[in-house]
């Protein structure tokens, strides 16, 4: 079975300083990973996702993730918070492969500060 | 391209009502997925369609149901419903079945935020 767990409900960062969410998923076959954002009041945004090709992930507005097979890990990190960033980030991974299901952790709540 | 659309946007119920909420994929997808979001349950799946047929269904009672159009358009709908039913709904397009692989990424809607009272 496939799960995903989301190490802090909550992440507050200042402006211009670096944002590291951390997630760990558990699968029993090769999975796809999947970064997600969601703004207040709006629906789910894709920022990157893992299948399989390059370890390290580049997405939207500055985001990447790193993915660690030993570690079963798939933190996304950016450099430098902006303001903008503040939202609810998921951390999903894939079911099985002929299913467009979706396993979504619990979020994370990114909060910026000036 | 226009996204992916949901039909209405706020709803308000009662109990023992049932609700029907629409979802119309981007252009030319033929997947479309169906998401409850609480603050207690998170985000989960409720049943996938392609092609006019259910493809996938979560573990949700028999009080969930939908449907697929030949459009590719799809409906939920929700009968007797309870408090807990209160939730914001979310719909999610692709252009193929599955989730995984290089190109199928699932496109969301806005969502239809249910209140059941």
């Amino acid at each position: 079975a496939q799960s995903v767990t989301q190490l802090d409900s909550h992440v507050s960062v200042s402006e211009g300083t670096p944002v590291l969410l951390r997630c760990n998923y558990s699968s029993s076959y090769s999975p796809s990973l999947f970064w997600y954002v969601q703004h207040p009041n709006k629906g789910l945004q894709l920022l990157l996702k893992y299948t399989s090709a390059a370890t390290l992930v580049k997405g939207i507005n500055g985001f990447e993730a790193e993915f660690k097979k030993s570690e079963t890990s798939f933190h996304l990190t950016k450099p430098s918070a902006h303001m903008s960033d503040a939202a609810e980030y998921f951390c999903v991974v894939s079911g099985p492969s002929n299913t467009g299901k979706l396993i979504f952790g619990q979020g994370t709540t990114l909060q910026v500060k000036p | 391209k226009a996204g992916v659309t949901q039909t209405p946007r706020y709803l308000i119920k009662t109990r023992g009502q049932q609700v029907t909420l629409s979802c119309s994929p981007i252009s030319g997808h033929r997947s479309v997925s169906w998401y409850q979001q609480t603050p207690g349950q998170g985000l989960q799946f409720l049943f996938e369609y392609f092609s006019e047929t259910q493809r996938n269904k979560g573990n949700f009672p028999g009080r969930f149901s939908g449907r697929q159009f030949s459009n590719s358009r799809s409906e939920m709908n929700v009968s007797t419903l309870e408090l807990g039913d209160s939730a914001l709904y979310l719909c999610a397009s692709s252009s193929r079945l599955g989730a995984s692989g290089t190109n199928n990424e699932q496109f969301f809607g806005p969502g239809t935020r249910l209140t059941v009272l």
